[in-house]
C-alpha cells in the first residue's frame, strides 16, 4: 500500500517568515496530493491540493509543489501569521483512489 | 447538511461498556471514512464505506470494533467492551465519490474510557 513520510515533525518560525513542510510517497500511480490543517479540538480541514498533471499550485499565501520523478511534494506558507499555528498533514491516495494515507503531521508554531 | 456531523462530541465511558459513535456525512457523498487519532498522534485508518458496503475494514484494531452504514448516509461505529487503549478522537470524513475528490472531516468524537 501507499506509504507517506512527512518532515519535519515540528517547526517553529518567526512571524512573517516562510515555512516549508515536505512529504514523500511510495506509489508512483498516486495522482492527488492534499494538505490538511488541524487546529486544536477540530477535525482536519483541506487547505490546498494538487493533481499530478501540474507541478505547482498557489492560493494566496500557500502553495504546493510536486515532483513526480522524485515522488515528493511540499507545502509552502509565506508571510506566516499567528493563525497559521496548527498541525499540518499531507496525504496521498492508495492504488484505486479508495482512501488516503496520511503523513505523521507537522506541528507548526509561529513565533510573534 | 453543510458539513460532516459527528455525535456525541465527547463521550466518557467505563471500561467494559459498549459505545456507539455516529457520523452524518455530506448529502450526496458516497464515500465515508473512519479514522482514529490518539493524543498528539497521526490519523489511523479504520474503515471505508462506498455506499452501504465496506470494501476495506483492514484498519479495525480488533473484533470489538464494528461499523455499519445505512441508506448510503449515516454511519455508526460501535466499540464493544471498551478498553482504556480505545481512548482517542474518532474522526469521520466523507468524499463525493473517491479519495481523490478530497475528504471533508467532521469535528470528531473524543472518547475517554475510565
Amino acid at each position: 500500500g501507499e506509504n507517506v513520510e512527512q518532515h519535519p515533525s515540528t517547526l517553529s518560525v518567526q512571524e512573517g517568515d516562510s515555512a516549508v513542510i515536505k512529504c514523500t510517497y511510495s506509489d508512483s500511480a498516486s495522482n492527488y496530493f492534499p494538505w490538511y490543517k488541524q487546529e486544536l479540538g477540530k477535525g482536519p480541514q483541506l487547505i490546498i491540493d494538487i493533481r499530478s498533471n501540474v507541478g505547482e499550485k498557489k492560493d494566496q499565501r500557500i502553495a504546493v509543489t510536486l515532483n513526480k520523478t522524485a515522488k515528493h511534494f511540499s507545502l509552502h506558507i509565506t508571510e506566516t501569521q499567528p493563525e497559521d499555528s496548527a498541525v499540518y498533514f499531507c496525504a496521498a491516495p492508495n492504488f484505486g483512489n479508495e482512501k488516503l494515507t496520511f503523513g505523521t503531521g507537522t506541528r507548526l508554531t509561529i513565533i510573534p | 447538511g453543510a458539513g460532516v456531523s459527528q455525535s456525541p462530541s465527547n463521550k466518557v465511558t467505563e471500561k467494559g461498556k459498549d459505545v456507539e459513535l455516529r457520523c452524518d456525512p455530506i448529502s450526496g457523498h458516497t464515500a465515508l471514512y473512519w479514522y482514529r487519532q490518539s493524543l498528539g498522534q497521526g490519523l489511523e485508518f479504520l474503515i471505508y464505506f462506498q455506499g452501504n458496503s465496506a470494501p476495506d475494514k483492514s484498519g479495525l484494531p480488533s473484533d470489538r470494533f464494528s461499523a455499519e452504514r445505512t441508506g448510503g448516509s449515516v454511519s455508526t461505529l460501535t466499540i464493544q467492551r471498551t478498553q482504556q487503549e480505545d481512548s482517542a478522537v474518532y474522526l469521520c470524513a466523507s468524499s463525493l465519490e473517491w479519495a481523490n475528490y478530497g475528504y471533508t472531516f467532521g469535528s470528531g468524537t473524543r472518547l475517554t474510557v475510565v
